[in-house]
C-alpha cells in the first residue's frame, strides 16, 4: 500500500539556521503531498500542499518540491525561529483520499 | 482554532470500559476522519464518513466503531479497553473528498487506559 518514509528526529538546530526534513513516497496513481505540522498540546495543522508533480508548496518560509522522479517532498525553510519547533508529518493522499501520515520528525531550535 | 471540535479533551478509565469520543465536524464539512496517534505507532487512520456513509476504514479495531448522524457531528466508540489504547485520538474534517482537500484536525482527545 501506499506509504510515507520521513526522517527520524529530533532535528536540533540553532535559530536562523537552514532546515531540511526529507520526505519521500510510496504510491500507485499521483497523489497529493502535505505537510502538517503539530505544536505542542495542539492538533495537525497544514503547513503546506502540492497536488502535482513540480509544484512547489509554501507557506510561513517553508517550501516544498513534489519530485516525482525522485518520489520526494522534501521541507526547508532559509531561517528557523525558535516558534517553528514542533512536530513535522508528511503526508500524502492515497486513491480513497485518506491522509496517510509519515512518523513525524520533532525540530527543535534553539536560541 | 480549526473550527473542529473534540470532546472530552481527557478520559482516564479502566480497563474493560466503553468509552464515547465526540467530534463536530467544521460547519459545512461533510467528511469526518478519525486518527489514533500513539508513540510507538504514528499517526494511525481508523475510519472516514463522508455525509453520513462509511467511506474508508483503516487499521481500526472491531472493538472500535464510529458513525457519523444526520448533523454531521461524528462519534468514535471504544469498548473493552486495553492498556495499549491509551494515545491520542485526532478527529479532522473536510469540505468534500478529493486528493487534494485540506483536512482540519481537532485538538484531540487523550484517552488514558489504567
Amino acid at each position: 500500500g501506499d506509504s510515507v518514509t520521513q526522517m527520524e528526529g529530533p532535528v536540533t538546530l540553532s535559530e536562523e539556521a537552514f532546515l531540511t526534513i526529507n520526505c519521500t513516497y510510496t504510491a500507485t496513481g499521483y497523489p497529493s503531498l502535505f505537510w502538517y505540522v503539530q505544536y505542542p498540546g495542539e492538533g495537525l495543522q497544514l503547513l503546506l500542499k502540492a497536488t502535482k508533480a513540480d509544484d512547489k508548496g509554501s507557506n510561513k518560509g517553508f517550501e516544498a518540491t513534489y519530485r516525482k522522479e525522485t518520489t520526494s517532498f522534501h521541507l526547508e525553510k532559509g531561517s528557523v525561529q525558535v516558534s517553528d519547533s514542533a512536530v513535522y508529518f508528511c503526508a500524502l493522499t492515497d486513491s480513497s483520499y485518506k491522509l496517510i501520515f509519515g512518523s513525524g520528525t520533532r525540530l527543535l531550535v534553539r536560541p | 482554532d480549526s473550527g473542529v471540535t473534540q470532546t472530552p479533551k481527557h478520559l482516564i478509565t479502566a480497563t474493560g470500559q466503553r468509552v464515547t469520543l465526540r467530534c463536530s465536524p467544521r460547519s459545512g464539512d461533510l467528511s469526518v476522519y478519525w486518527y489514533q496517534q500513539s508513540l510507538d505507532q504514528g499517526l494511525q487512520f481508523l475510519i472516514q464518513y463522508y455525509n453520513g456513509e462509511e467511506r474508508a476504514k483503516g487499521n481500526i479495531l472491531e472493538r472500535f466503531s464510529a458513525q457519523q448522524f444526520p448533523d454531521l457531528h461524528s462519534e468514535l466508540n471504544l469498548s473493552s479497553l486495553e492498556l495499549g489504547d491509551s494515545a491520542l485520538y485526532f478527529c479532522a474534517s473536510s469540505v468534500g473528498e478529493g486528493k487534494g482537500t485540506e483536512a482540519f484536525f481537532g485538538q484531540g482527545t487523550r484517552l488514558t487506559v489504567v
